[in-house]
């Protein structure tokens, strides 16, 4: 059973913070991380997707993998009231198309 | 591009009725994926299809539930009969089949409520 684990939360962080979301996953075989941001009520939108270990910076947002520690983050730096969602880590395992997705992470950001 | 459209947006049945839910992918995306969230389990993954075949319908959580997708550009979902339990959102999402990191693109979503 590929598992993706995330703290549910909620994490509050004040305007202007850096937000750390954690996630781990179980298979080791994975290659294509990715971060989505649901609002209440919405779809998931894709934030960012990573494959190589280290970090990729996208405007506010940085990715971050360990594959041998199976840790992949997302940081969002000078936090906005309105990046307060739920954050979605998913998981594409070895040659397959299908995202494993945790139960996410709901982060608000205090004006 | 008019993304994955789903329809309808919310669905009130009665339990014991049957329920169908429909989803018109990306045009040109190989992969369509059918999701069903709730607060308990999260984002759980019922059945895929790739090319208009199904090819993983593990997540399917009872023969209740079925699902086809008779062309590349329609897919539905079927409960039958409905139960208050299957309360829920459920979601279609396409990806092409040309990368293994290619990201899914979801719809809307069909808000379910089974009284």
């Amino acid at each position: 059973q590929k598992e993706v684990e995330q703290n549910s939360g909620p994490l509050s962080v004040p305007e202007g913070a850096i937000a750390s979301l954690n996630c781990t996953y179980s298979d080791r075989g994975s290659q294509s991380f990715f971060w989505y941001r649901q609002y209440s009520g919405k779809s998931p939108e894709l934030i960012m997707f990573i494959y190589s270990n280290g970090d990729k910076e996208d405007g506010r947002f940085t990715a971050q993998l360990n594959k041998a520690s199976q840790y992949v983050s997302l940081l969002i730096r000078d936090s906005q009231p309105s990046d307060s969602a739920t954050y979605l880590c998913a998981v594409n395992g070895a040659g397959s198309y299908q995202l494993t997705f945790g139960k996410g992470t709901k982060l608000s950001v205090i004006p | 591009d008019a993304g994955v459209i789903q329809s309808p947006r919310h669905e009130v049945t009665e339990m014991g009725q049957e329920v169908t839910l429909r989803c018109k992918p990306i045009s040109g995306h190989d992969y369509l994926f059918w999701y069903r969230q709730t607060m308990m389990r999260g984002l759980e993954l019922l059945i895929y299809f790739n090319n208009n075949v199904p090819i993983d319908d593990s997540g399917m959580p009872e023969d209740r539930f079925s699902a086809k997708m008779p062309n590349a550009s329609f897919s539905t979902l079927k409960i039958q009969p409905s139960e208050p339990r299957d309360s829920a959102v459920y979601f279609c999402a396409s990806r092409p089949g040309t990368l293994y990191n290619s990201p899914l693109h979801f719809g809307n979503g069909t808000r379910l409520t089974v009284t």
